[in-house]
């Protein structure tokens, strides 16, 4: 079956890195997704990566696929007080008819 | 262009009652999905429409249905609503259906009393 699992919660300082990770377990995942979502807004789509991509930079925002061990990671460079939202990351199946299977979600906070 | 759109933003209902929530997806995106967000259970999928047929459904039971319309617009309608109804109800748009990325509304924060 489908489900994709991340840590509940993340705190780190203003300046500093985060590193937030997600397995999934369909290997036949087409492409893999990180979503944004501040408070009291919907889910914003901040970038994805293709299954036959190992990495893929925009800016602040690093993904990294490693598709053997079924793990993504989503790496936010000099995270801003800004950045502190949910994080989700969401697989989309081969199969293709079927709708994204999204995480619970990572709560970052960040420190000043 | 312009993004999804939810209305209402808020809703207050009482148990029993029914209720209609509507999403106006990007213009030339012809999917909709909807999602319920709880604190407990995070976000679960509920249906999706393509086309104005009903292309995947979630597990909720049949007090919750929808529709979608010529023009892409859907609605969602909860009747008989519970406490354990209260939720944000979310809206995403995409361009074909299935797994592509999605856009997401603000939502409709539900509550019922």
């Amino acid at each position: 079956g489908e489900d994709v699992e991340q840590s509940l919660f993340l705190s780190v300082r203003e300046g500093d890195s985060s590193v937030i990770n997600c397995t999934y377990t369909d290997s036949s995942s087409t492409y893999l997704y990180w979503y944004k979502q501040e408070p009291g807004a919907g889910l914003q789509l901040l970038t994805y990566i293709f299954s036959n991509m190992d990495m893929k930079q925009d800016q602040r925002l690093t993904v990294l696929l490693n598709k053997k061990d079924k793990h993504l990671s989503l790496r936010i460079a000099d995270t801003q007080t800004g950045d502190s939202a949910i994080y989700f990351c969401a697989e989309c199946p081969l199969s293709g008819n079927t709708p994204l299977v999204f995480g619970k979600g990572t709560r970052l906070s960040v420190i000043a | 262009k312009a993004g999804v759109t939810q209305t209402p933003r808020y809703l207050i209902k009482t148990r029993g009652q029914q209720v209609t929530l509507s999403c106006s997806p990007i213009s030339g995106h012809r999917s909709v999905s909807w999602y319920q967000q709880t604190p407990g259970q995070g976000l679960q999928f509920l249906f999706e429409y393509f086309s104005e047929t009903q292309r995947n459904k979630g597990n909720f039971p049949g007090r919750f249905s929808g529709r979608q319309f010529s023009n892409s617009r859907s609605e969602m309608n909860v009747s008989t609503l519970e406490l354990g109804d209260s939720a944000l109800y979310l809206c995403a748009s995409s361009l074909r259906t299935g797994g592509d990325e999605q856009y997401f509304g603000p939502g409709t924060r539900l509550t019922v009393t």
